[in-house]
């Protein structure tokens, strides 16, 4: 199994700041990595996929980079709305798909 | 517009069944792959099972291999999960997830979970 280590557990940071969100896998995923942002009492919403193409829909403040085991989801200018719950997701190792534990974005 | 709307979830008691459904639209359904992915309360994310297009590949996560099965009927946009021998850390939000593309294997649209509670 792929395990996926996401750091910080939690990043305290202003509105208008960058955040910048690390997951690490225990072997190479290649490029295979997502990003996804779950708010509060909502369903998680796909922000990057193959760790840098941005989804349908996606502001471009949000950016993926990395490749093999290091990867980090950018968020250049903390908007209100992106307060909130970022996971990574490997398909490398597919069938078996696993998730990061999560990162928390909360305001400072 | 994608729509993903979950059903049935229900409080059962441990080594009990249940079987929860998904109603999709906005999408041609028989082009994707499905997935449910649940998510126990204040905890994160767990893949638990995906159905390609017609059905012909199923695949689960090893915590639900052997109780849980995925299924789907493409003439009325639904996806299905039976759940059998439940236990108490089964409790959780169960997503309905379409795939990015027929089989990009990432999570690109979510229903808003079906909850479902193991207790005695």
């Amino acid at each position: 199994e792929v395990v996926l280590t996401q750091s910080p557990a939690t990043l305290s940071l202003s509105p208008g700041d960058r955040a910048t969100l690390s997951c690490k896998a225990s072997q190479s995923v290649t490029f295979y990595l997502a990003w996804y942002q779950q708010r509060s009492g909502q369903a998680p919403r796909l922000l990057i996929y193959d760790a840098s193409k941005r989804a349908t829909g996606i502001p471009a403040r949000f950016s993926g980079s990395g490749s093999g085991t290091d990867f980090t989801l950018t968020i250049s200018r903390l908007e209100p709305e992106d307060f909130a719950v970022y996971y990574c997701q490997q398909r490398s190792n597919w069938p078996q798909l696993t998730f990061g534990g999560g990162t928390k974005v909360e305001i400072k | 517009e994608v729509q993903l709307v979950e059903s049935g979830g229900a409080v059962v008691r441990p080594g009990g069944s249940l079987r929860i459904s998904c109603a999709a639209s906005g999408f041609t359904f028989d082009d994707y792959t499905m997935y449910w992915v649940r998510q126990a309360p204040g905890k994160g994310l767990e893949w638990i099972s995906l159905i390609n297009w017609d059905s012909s590949s199923t695949y689960y996560a090893d915590s639900v291999k052997g109780r849980f099965t995925i299924s789907r009927d493409n003439s009325k946009n639904s996806l299905y999960l039976q759940m059998n021998s439940l236990r108490t850390e089964d409790t959780a939000f169960y997503y309905c997830v379409k795939d990015v593309a027929t089989m990009g294997l990432y999570f690109a649209s979510w229903g808003q979970g079906a909850l479902v509670t193991v207790s005695s």
